[in-house]
């Protein structure tokens, strides 16, 4: 079975301040890990993945991830937000598992204030 | 990456009526998935929806309520049947590329009274 744990249901930062969202994964499989985005009443978009190579992974929007499978997490990071970062973000993980499917964590709220 | 439509991309629905959502996708996939995002919440897979053969439903949902159709490699419907307000929600179809990037429809907004 797999599973996602996003630490952090909201996250309030000030605009140009950095920002690390947190997710932990398990999985009794291999994985492939995911970060996406969605903006206020838009569907979802991929923001990063993770399949393999290079732990670091880098993004859209100057964001990026770092695969760390001893503690088997996969936060997610941007040194410097916007406004207009300001969304949900869901950290997802993809195993197979008798079929290929995606889990969901429960969301981050990024708020960028000015 | 898949273009991927929706139809209605939103409705209200009166109690024990259905509703058939449609998803066109704008090349063939072999994966196409129906999620639920309910208010404030993540995404819940529904089901897979299996072109040809029936559909792969997850623990809580069913066909009786949840019946999907997938006639194609590029089109799939999901009907909510016999709704309650507890149905109103975002669902939204999608598509998992070979690397199993999920592509996502706009989502269609149900609100149940």
């Amino acid at each position: 079975a797999q599973s996602v744990t996003q630490l952090d249901s909201q996250v309030p930062v000030f605009e140009e301040a950095p920002v690390e969202l947190r997710c932990n994964y398990s999985s009794s499989v291999s994985v492939y890990l995911f970060w996406y985005v969605q903006y206020p009443n838009q569907g979802l978009q991929l923001l990063l993945k993770y399949l393999s190579g290079s732990t670091l992974v880098k993004g859209i929007n100057g964001f990026e991830a770092e695969f760390n499978k001893s503690q088997t997490s996969f936060h997610l990071r941007k040194p410097s937000v916007h406004i207009s970062d300001t969304a949900e973000y869901f950290c997802a993980v993809s195993g197979y598992t008798g079929g290929f499917k995606t889990i969901f964590g429960a969301g981050t709220r990024l708020f960028v204030k000015a | 990456s898949a273009v991927i439509s929706q139809k209605p991309s939103r409705d209200i629905c009166q109690r024990g009526t259905s509703l058939t959502i449609q998803c066109q996708v704008d090349s063939q996939v072999t994966m196409m998935f129906w999620y639920r995002q309910q208010p404030g919440q993540s995404l819940t897979l529904i089901a897979t929806a299996n072109q040809g053969s029936e559909a792969t439903y997850e623990s809580g949902f069913v066909i009786d309520k949840f019946p999907i159709s997938r006639p194609n490699l590029t089109f799939s419907t999901l009907t909510v049947s016999n709704m309650s307000p507890e149905d109103s929600s975002i669902y939204l179809c999608s598509v998992s590329s070979v690397e199993e990037t999920q592509y996502f429809g706009p989502g269609t907004r149900l609100l149940v009274l």
